[in-house]
């Protein structure tokens, strides 16, 4: 069973447009862990946040902004007055006690047009 | 700074010919890892290392290898390379293993089979 979801697969937007990533997860573990990379066209994934279960605080870091809710399974991405450097697929993974490993959403392809 | 370096960033080889893709670490850490990522995919774990201690994933073919030699270096090597070997190869590291664990990613190698 897929342990992420991206749904969207393609997203294009206007700069300056604001941008929501979605993401929902399934576990039976009470502990885990979940985080958001941006993989740009040179290929590296950069890391953006972790959040861990238990700290369902909303988080925002400069344009960035995280939205966590355990109810609904989600731990969605928004990007404020997006740029063109925002542009890149994003992952969403998931990762729990018991394993070594990321579960990596899909990936949602992001193009901010100028 | 610290960082995670992979070479060759392209490489191109032909079918069935051996190859060897590297990646080294300035970041001291543990774990070292392996992933495979085709066009439009999330990456797909093959395999990490634990200090010395190697963890296959039960799903990589036989036909992948690694090697780690020391702290800072890990190698991948493909026996037999395949058309459907094609692909991205990211190798990353965390200073623990496991749940909550940050992985760093290298810029990757591109894989070509001709």
């Amino acid at each position: 069973a897929q342990k992420v979801t991206q749904a969207q697969t393609e997203i294009s937007v206007v700069e300056k447009e604001d941008v929501t990533l979605d993401c929902v997860y399934e576990t039976r573990d009470t502990t885990y862990y979940l985080f958001w990379y941006k993989q740009p066209p040179s290929g590296e994934l950069v890391f953006l946040i972790r959040r861990n279960s238990f700290d369902e605080q909303n988080e925002i870091s400069g344009r960035y902004s995280w939205n966590f809710q355990k109810s609904t399974s989600s731990f969605n991405f928004t990007i404020t007055a997006s740029q063109v450097v925002d542009s890149a697929v994003y992952f969403c993974a998931l990762s729990e006690p018991t394993g070594n490993q990321f579960y990596f959403g899909t990936g949602t392809s992001l193009t901010v047009i100028p | 700074d610290a960082m995670v370096i992979q070479n060759p960033r392209y490489q191109v080889t032909q079918f069935g010919k051996p190859v060897t893709l590297s990646c080294s670490q300035t970041l001291n850490h543990n774990v070292m890892y392996w992933y495979q990522q085709k066009s439009s995919q999330a990456p797909k774990l093959l395999f990490h290392y634990y200090d010395k201690d190697f963890n296959n994933e039960a799903d990589t073919p036989d036909n992948f290898q690694s090697r780690r030699p020391n702290t800072s270096f890990c190698f991948l090597d493909i026996r037999s390379p395949g058309l459907g070997d094609a692909a991205m190869y990211l190798c990353a590291t965390s200073s623990l293993r496991g749940a909550g664990a940050e992985q760093f990613f290298g810029p990757g190698t591109r894989l070509t089979v001709l």
